[in-house]
C-alpha cells in the first residue's frame, strides 16, 4: 500500500480557483467511490470537507467541490479566501477496511 | 453527539513502550472498524493501523508493522494502540478515527515524544 500523490505546494490569489489532484492506483482511487478530502490549520484536528468523491458535509462552502478521473481524484476551491490557506489531505478507501492518505499539500493564498 | 477521546500519549525513551487508548462514544462501537492516523511535527498524516469491527483482522503501515498492535474492547467502547520498540521517529501526533463517508470521526490527539 502507497501512499497517494499530491502535489506539495499549491497557490492561488484571493477570488481564483486553484485544483488539487490525488493520484492513486487501481487498488484505491480508481476502484472506489471513496475519497474524502481534510482541511487543516495549523495546531487542528482535520476538517472533513470532500467525501464520497464529491459530497461535501454541512457547513462546508459549495466553493469547495471534489471530482475524480481514473484514478486521479481532484479537490477545487474556487472564489479562494484567505482562510483556505491551509494544508489538505485526500483519502481513498483501498478495500478490506483499509485506506490510505495522501503526502498533503500545502495551500498559500497570495 | 460523537466523541473520540484519546489517552496515554507522553514522553518516552527509545526502545520504549507505550499504550494509547481511545474511548469512543455517541455511535454503536462494536459495528465499525477503526484507525489509528499519526502526524509527526511538520509532517503528514500518516495511516498507521486499522482493525476490524470485530477485532478479528488488524492491518499496519509497513513503518510500525512488528512493533505496533491494534486491539479494542467492544464492550468497554475502547480501541488500544500498544507501542513497542519505540524509535525517534515515531514521534507524532496520534489520532484515532472512524474513517468512511459523512460520518468520519477523529480525536483530538495525543502527543507521543520519543527522546532521550
Amino acid at each position: 500500500q502507497s501512499a497517494l500523490t499530491q502535489p506539495h505546494s499549491v497557490s492561488g490569489s484571493p477570488g481564483q480557483s486553484v485544483t488539487i489532484s490525488c493520484t492513486g492506483t487501481s487498488s484505491d482511487v480508481g476502484g472506489y467511490d471513496y475519497v474524502s478530502w481534510y482541511q487543516q490549520h495549523p495546531g487542528k484536528v482535520p476538517r472533513l470537507m470532500i467525501y464520497d468523491v464529491n459530497k461535501r458535509p454541512s457547513g462546508v462552502p459549495d466553493r469547495f467541490s471534489g471530482s475524480k478521473s481514473g484514478d486521479t481524484a481532484s479537490l477545487t476551491i474556487s472564489g479562494l479566501q484567505a482562510e483556505d490557506e491551509a494544508d489538505y489531505y485526500c483519502c481513498s478507501y483501498a478495500g478490506s477496511y483499509i485506506w490510505v492518505f495522501g503526502g498533503g499539500t500545502k495551500l498559500t493564498v497570495l | 453527539e460523537v466523541q473520540m477521546l484519546e489517552s496515554g500519549g507522553g514522553l518516552v525513551q527509545p526502545g520504549g513502550s507505550l499504550r494509547l487508548s481511545c474511548v469512543a462514544s455517541g455511535f454503536t462501537f462494536s459495528s465499525h472498524a477503526l484507525h489509528w492516523v499519526r502526524q509527526a511535527p511538520g509532517k503528514g498524516l500518516e495511516y498507521v493501523a486499522a482493525i476490524k469491527s470485530n477485532g478479528g483482522s488488524t492491518f499496519y503501515a509497513d513503518s510500525v508493522k512488528g512493533r505496533f498492535i491494534i486491539s479494542r474492547d467492544n464492550p468497554k467502547n475502547t480501541l488500544y494502540l500498544q507501542m513497542g520498540s519505540l524509535r525517534t521517529e515515531d514521534t507524532a501526533v496520534y489520532y484515532c478515527t472512524r474513517l468512511g463517508g459523512i460520518k468520519d470521526y477523529w480525536g483530538q490527539g495525543t502527543l507521543v515524544t520519543v527522546s532521550s
